[in-house]
């Protein structure tokens, strides 16, 4: 089956720069779209299509692209940042989706 | 403003089958596809498959041979059939909007409130 690999966990200080990575064989071809999920409630989407930010989502949330990984990176954490991170994308046709694990990033 | 209301059985025997509806309010329903996503308690999330106005289907090829989902455009509704469950279909279920043309160009930008399944023998 296609995999999406992701970090389980980052941990970074308030106000410093954090990182997480995704990677698949499909991403060169196919969209990544990045999630944040906090306990008890539902994702809610970050980036869409590699790069871009959907309305209301702080600045400091972005991403990048370069050919099998994808980076979701943000600037000056703050803790309300800490959170369950996923990536997800699509398989090499485009038939279907596919999350990675799941990242947790802890805010120190 | 989309919202996204779920509901369904949400306590199953080992072998029944699954069963949750998914209402839309706001948008445009021919417009999007329509997804259902699960999360094991404690786990990542799942992409189970996605339907459209048209009732065209794409699934996750590891649940295909046990997912029906379907969809009712006189009501903005879609469903979600999962047969002969088991303990590993335990999760919280989430029906979602997908924009345009499906999970793999929109991924997902509305989501329902969810709803845990728990499967016991």
């Amino acid at each position: 089956s296609y995999e999406v690999t992701q970090p389980p966990s980052v941990s970074v200080s308030p106000g410093q720069t954090a990182r997480i990575t995704c990677s698949a064989d499909a991403l060169p071809k196919q969209y990544a779209f990045w999630y944040q999920q906090k306990p008890g409630q539902a994702p809610v989407m970050m980036i869409y299509k590699d790069t871009e930010r959907p309305s209301g989502i702080p600045e400091r949330f972005s991403g990048s692209s370069s050919g099998t990984t994808v980076t979701l990176t943000i600037s000056g954490v703050q803790a309300e940042d800490e959170a369950d991170y996923y990536c997800q994308s699509a398989d090499s046709s485009g038939t279907y989706g596919v999350f990675g694990g799941g990242t947790k990033l802890t805010v120190l | 403003q989309v919202q996204l209301q779920q509901w369904g059985a949400g306590l199953l025997k080992t072998s029944e089958t699954l069963s949750l509806t998914c209402a839309v309010y706001g948008g445009s329903f021919s417009d999007d596809y329509w997804s259902w996503i699960r999360q094991p308690p404690g786990k990542g999330l799942e992409w189970i498959g996605e339907i459209n106005h048209s009732g065209s289907t794409n699934y996750n090829p590891s649940l295909k041979s046990r997912v029906t989902i379907s969809v009712d455009t006189s009501k903005n509704q879609f469903s979600l059939k999962l047969s002969s469950v088991t303990a590993a279909d335990t999760a919280v279920y989430y029906c979602a909007r997908v924009p345009g043309a499906g999970i793999a160009v929109d991924g997902v930008d509305y989501w329902g409130q969810g709803t845990l399944v728990t499967v016991s023998s």
